[in-house]
């Protein structure tokens, strides 16, 4: 079964600080990996897409990580501001079809205080 | 930004009344799609679209229908809404390109009373 699981579920931090989140999925045929940055109330907002042969790519104070032969991957967020309080989403998709089958994770929701 | 656009943002609503969510995008895409969200779970695709007069259900089972006559455009009805209904409603479409990046829209929150 395709499934895609995040950890922590939620996280505190303050501001400036750096935190790392986890995603383990089991998605296959693999074709890519996406985080997703969603604002209380908001659509969702690509941060970082990874195909197979990436494991590392950028945006801004957000690095991705991806480890296909674990089937993991990891956002890490540096020198935390107020506006990265967000729901942040691991989405995987695979190749099976031509749609573009997107999984979603549940997402870990993120608090950074002052 | 990406241009995509739902209305209404917020709505509440009596059980049996007939909804429609709108969903507009002025990219050119083909692919759309409608994805049903409760708080603090993931999205559920309840409707896609290749393009114009292609609809097909998702993976979770849905009581609305959807309709593409245009490309631009993708609503969702509800004929009768039940308080089960209500969830966070969004829509997104897709380039088609090889990482099929999909834009979302702001979401519809619906309360069904």
């Amino acid at each position: 079964k395709n499934q895609v699981e995040q950890s922590p579920q939620s996280l505190i931090i303050l501001e400036g600080k750096n935190c790392t989140l986890q995603c383990n999925y089991t998605v296959s045929p693999f074709s890519n990996l996406r985080w997703y940055k969603q604002d209380t109330g908001r659509g969702p907002v690509s941060l970082t897409i990874m195909t197979f042969s990436e494991n590392t790519k950028s945006n801004g104070r957000y690095t991705a990580t991806l480890d296909a032969d674990t089937k993991q991957s990891s956002l890490h967020i540096t020198a935390s501001q107020l506006s990265d309080s967000a729901s942040y989403i691991c989405v995987v998709s695979d190749r099976g079809s031509t749609l573009g089958r997107l999984y979603f994770g549940r997402g870990t929701q993120l608090t950074v205080w002052p | 930004e990406a241009d995509i656009y739902q209305t209404p943002r917020y709505l509440v609503i009596g059980t049996g009344k007939k909804i429609t969510l709108e969903c507009s995008q002025t990219m050119g895409h083909d692919k759309m799609y409608w994805y049903q969200q409760d708080p603090g779970m993931e999205l559920h695709l309840i409707h896609y679209s290749y393009g114009v007069n292609s609809t097909e259900k998702g993976d979770l089972s849905s009581e609305s229908t959807v309709s593409r006559i245009r490309t631009e455009h993708f609503p969702l009805t509800l004929e009768s809404a039940r308080p089960s209904h209500t969830s966070q409603y969004l829509c997104a479409s897709s380039d088609g390109t090889i990482t099929y990046e999909q834009y979302f829209g702001p979401g519809t929150r619906l309360t069904v009373t």
